[in-house]
């Protein structure tokens, strides 16, 4: 059984280009949380997708943008980077509400 | 908007217990779940509490008191591999979808 899959592992960017992220959930589940996560900081919410809906948002601008697809995986859109992105970004699945949230490896993104 | 507070680091002796502490401000709280996380890794799923008490899964408990906005997870037996960072997350629904908020999370050491 799978877990929560993420991909690339890791990313260079430049400020200004754009980026795409992708996350597989755990089989079964059809909720997708996306986080980002500073060095030493806890994670922080962007938003969730259930039901290929954003359901739920963080306090994060526009240019943070996603997508889940009808076999449940998501991808998050970042547009314009900005060198305050550069982050851990953690995809987390779990199935409707349930209160137990798995989390993928995460995707690091460096933007010079 | 949620807020919450745990220490920043804990240091504690092999074999011993250590208690890592969590308050919060929340509306629509509808509980408060611990995740660990080493370094690198992904956080992973520890405990949850929507109700006042403490709950056990092994070596770990978990505390709630909802009219304190206060919790602890409680760590007994203390292993080297449990050298980790800790955050706590509180689950809030609202209109029928839930949204976790972590913590900035307690950095413990064990030392031999």
């Amino acid at each position: 059984d799978a877990g929560v899959t993420q991909s690339p592992t890791h990313l260079i960017k430049t400020r200004g280009q754009q980026v795409t992220l992708r996350c597989s959930p755990k089989s079964g589940h059809d909720t997708v949380s996306w986080y980002q996560q500073a060095l030493g900081q806890g994670p922080q919410f962007i938003f969730q997708y259930y039901e290929e809906e954003e359901r739920q948002r963080g306090n994060f601008p526009d240019r943070f943008s996603g997508h889940q697809f009808p076999n449940y995986s998501s991808e998050l859109n970042v547009n314009a980077l900005l060198l305050g992105d550069s982050a851990l970004y953690l995809c987390a699945s779990s199935l409707g509400t349930s209160e137990k949230l798995f989390f993928g490896s995460g995707t690091q993104l460096s933007v010079l | 908007g949620q807020s919450l507070e745990q220490p920043s680091e804990v240091t504690a002796v092999e074999g011993a217990i250590v208690q890592i502490n969590c308050t919060y401000q929340t509306s629509g709280f509808y509980g408060l779940s611990w995740y660990q996380q080493h370094d690198g890794g992904a956080p992973t799923f520890l405990s949850y509490n929507a109700l006042d008490g403490l709950e056990e899964t092994g070596r770990f408990s978990s505390f709630l008191s909802r009219s304190d906005s206060y919790g602890y997870l409680l760590l007994q037996e203390l292993q080297m591999k449990d050298s980790a960072s800790y955050f706590c997350a509180v689950r809030v629904v609202s209109g029928g979808y839930q949204k976790v908020t972590f913590g900035t999370g307690t950095k413990l050491q064990v030392i031999p």
